[in-house]
């Protein structure tokens, strides 16, 4: 069935390099989506989102790239720090005003 | 600070017990979900509401969960007879969608359960 996926189970990286994070969708429909940040103990954090309308959306240290033609959504975190070790999952609406549907989540370590 | 609460934040339980988890959206908010989140299932949909009316619950087995949100500010998620499978973490979560204006969902910090 169609599904909401991650390329990588886990990613580790050094301190001040920039980080990758995967995401592969199957519902052509979709029309948003999300990336959380959940760390250990805490409940899902909203990152950045991107409409499909987009295919680069920018915020704080943090990128999300969507390519529609392939189905795939990436994170791109700049110079990433320790506080960024977490457990990142993309998640996508795949039409009008029904509940997000998350993939299985990447966990991210840096390395200091 | 607006955020989403969520009691208690841990509970143990025997097989068989009755559970309630309780969820205070943020105000104003109309949309309030429920997931279950495991390392084997990641987090999955249980019910959600909107402006309090049960809207999806095909994700709950319904011989043993029912949801319910006595008012705006209340979302209980029951659970009777709890079984060890059911052991997992419960997240609340609630956005608003009305008009134009659609937000994320924001997540409150979770209820570990533990049924043995």
């Amino acid at each position: 069935g169609e599904s909401v996926g991650l390329h990588l189970p886990t990613l580790s990286v050094q301190e001040g390099d920039n980080s990758i994070i995967n995401c592969a969708y199957s519902n052509s429909a979709s029309d948003y989506f999300i990336w959380y940040k959940q760390e250990s103990g805490k409940g899902p954090q909203f990152i950045i989102d991107i409409r499909s309308n987009m295919d680069k959306r920018q915020g704080q240290r943090v990128t999300v790239l969507l390519n529609k033609t392939v189905k795939h959504l990436s994170l791109q975190i700049a110079a990433t720090q320790p506080g960024d070790s977490a457990v990142y999952f993309c998640a996508e609406r795949r039409s009008g005003n029904t509940p997000l549907v998350f993939g299985k989540g990447t966990r991210l370590s840096v390395i200091a | 600070d607006a955020r989403v609460t969520q009691t208690p934040r841990h509970k143990v339980t025997e097989m068989g017990q009755e559970v309630t988890m309780r969820c205070q959206p943020i105000l104003g908010h109309n949309t309030v979900f429920w997931y279950r989140q495991t390392m084997m299932q990641g987090l999955e949909l249980l019910a959600y509401f909107r402006n309090r009316a049960p809207l999806d619950d095909s994700g709950m087995p319904k011989d043993r969960f029912s949801a319910e949100m006595p008012d705006a500010t209340l979302a209980t998620l029951k659970i009777q007879p709890s079984e060890p499978r059911d052991s997992a973490v419960y997240f609340c979560a609630s956005g608003l969608v009305q008009g134009g204006i659609r937000t994320e969902a924001f997540f409150g910090q979770g209820t570990r359960l533990t049924v043995v």
